[in-house]
């Protein structure tokens, strides 16, 4: 069945580097997202993406979806303490109902 | 417009025990679904449903059952509750398909569960 792999699973930073996680999927994916966790909260949806090599940016977030659709990456750029939390990538496959997600990035902010 | 609404928040079950938690949305949504969070393991697919009366199997459906007779509300039942249904359980909802953002999920807050 489809699989979706997200890397890393942990990521310390000091505040104002650069971060990045990594979405690979099994298969090719119709469409991709991403969501936002707080700790303690629930997921909050970021974004989504459809098209082929898709480029998205909000603020210092920036999205990118595969020229293959089968990967995806968000990047912040000079993180801050409000960036901590975990994201998750979810993808639906082609022709399918489900939406499944990664393991998740869990990003530690330090001042 | 309280979005997607879980009851209970948290529950403490004995091995062997059924409970059904209780997912409501009032934003009209067609697709509902039930995923279970457990560390380092993000979130798995148990059940879904397209619309009212249907329902289908996502990646963990074992052990569980649910049930979509209202379009707003989607249960989701533990008939003999084990330890290693220990875990926090989100309910989501989605317009459905169609892109421009239709397929965005509205996730409640989350049933904390813990079977001993």
């Amino acid at each position: 069945g489809q699989q979706v792999m997200q890397i890393p699973q942990y990521q310390h930073v000091q505040e104002g580097e650069d971060f990045t996680t990594y979405c690979n999927s099994s298969t090719t994916l119709s469409n991709i997202q991403w969501y936002k966790q707080r700790p303690g909260g629930h997921p909050v949806f970021l974004i989504q993406l459809v098209k082929s090599g898709e480029v998205k940016k909000q603020k210092r977030l920036t999205f990118q979806f595969g020229e293959a659709k089968k990967n995806s990456s968000l990047h912040i750029t000079a993180t801050q303490t409000t960036d901590v939390g975990t994201y998750f990538c979810a993808g639906k496959g082609t022709g399918g109902f489900k939406t499944i997600f990664g393991a998740g990035t869990r990003l530690f902010v330090k001042a | 417009n309280a979005g997607v609404t879980q009851t209970p928040k948290f529950r403490v079950l004995k091995t062997g025990q059924s409970m059904t938690l209780l997912c409501a949305q009032d934003m009209n949504h067609e697709y509902m679904y039930w995923y279970r969070q457990d560390p380092g393991m993000g979130l798995r697919l148990i059940h879904y449903s397209v619309g009212e009366g249907t329902t289908a199997k996502g990646e963990v459906p074992d052990g569980y059952n649910v049930s979509r007779l209202k379009k707003q509300n989607f249960l989701l039942g533990l008939e003999s509750a084990a330890p290693s249904q220990t875990s926090v359980y989100f309910c989501a909802s989605s317009f459905g398909t169609g892109g421009s953002g239709g397929e965005k999920l509205f996730f409640g807050s989350g049933t904390q569960l813990s079977v001993l």
